[in-house]
């Protein structure tokens, strides 16, 4: 069964780095046509893509947050990476990691999910 | 960039009701819009793709159905387990926006 589990630092000072790391069990991430992602939720209010990336390492960025996105992977750990620079309180959300449906593409839909993790970005 | 709108923002129903939830995209999109419930404090729920298809082990009293750019989610009778909210997301192009979400609350 395929689970997803988010993991890092809860709590990043403004102007840093929010690093977080999404650890998948149940499936190779690369080992099959399939896109993980990155989708956040600021404390009460809609969801947001952040970014994608492809089995083979493609990456594809939300154009809001494209200058200060990085997305990784990491084979040797089944697992795949965000950072995101310079954050400011509008960062303060609720990160979610995903897998992307075998039917659709790196904006969707997505069929398994993390449970989540909330960072605040406060000094 | 495609907006997705969705109504109404909350809906008060009872068990046993039958419940619509309407979302609106700016522009075309196909049929590439997906479903999601989600509770509090929980990840959103996987439960509808390209605009009507069920996905695997979904209760068969969700449905969704496309009409142009309008898109909606028929929960057949509203059981117990369906009080949530409920979110869109549009696949075909920018940024993959979800609408802001159509709570479903018990009357």
């Amino acid at each position: 069964q395929l689970q997803l589990q988010e993991s890092g630092p809860g709590l990043v000072k403004p102007s840093e780095i929010l690093s977080l790391t999404c650890s998948v069990s149940g499936a190779s991430i690369s080992s099959s046509s399939l896109y993980w992602v990155w989708i956040r939720q600021p404390p009460g209010k809609g969801l947001e893509w952040i970014g994608s990336i492809y089995y083979s390492g493609t990456t594809y960025y939300n154009p809001s947050l494209k200058s200060r996105v990085t997305i990784s992977l990491d084979t040797s750990k089944n697992q795949f990476s965000l950072k995101l620079n310079s954050v400011t309180a509008a960062d303060t959300a609720v990160y979610y990691c995903a897998r992307g449906h075998p039917s659709g593409s790196y904006l969707g839909p997505y069929d398994h999910w993390g449970r989540g993790t909330l960072v605040t970005v406060s000094s | 960039d495609i907006q997705m709108t969705q109504s109404p923002s909350t809906l008060s129903a009872s068990v046993g009701d039958r419940v619509t939830i309407t979302c609106r995209a700016s522009q075309s999109i196909s049929t590439w819009l997906a479903w999601y419930q989600q509770k509090p404090g929980k990840a959103p729920k996987f439960l509808i793709y390209k605009a009507s298809t069920l996905e695997s082990g979904v209760p068969s009293r969700f449905s969704g159905s496309a009409y142009g750019t309008e898109f909606t989610l028929t929960i057949s009778s509203l059981q117990p387990d369906d009080f949530a909210t409920y979110y869109c997301q549009q696949y075909n192009s920018d940024s993959g926006t979800f609408g802001q979400g159509t709570k479903v609350e018990i009357k």
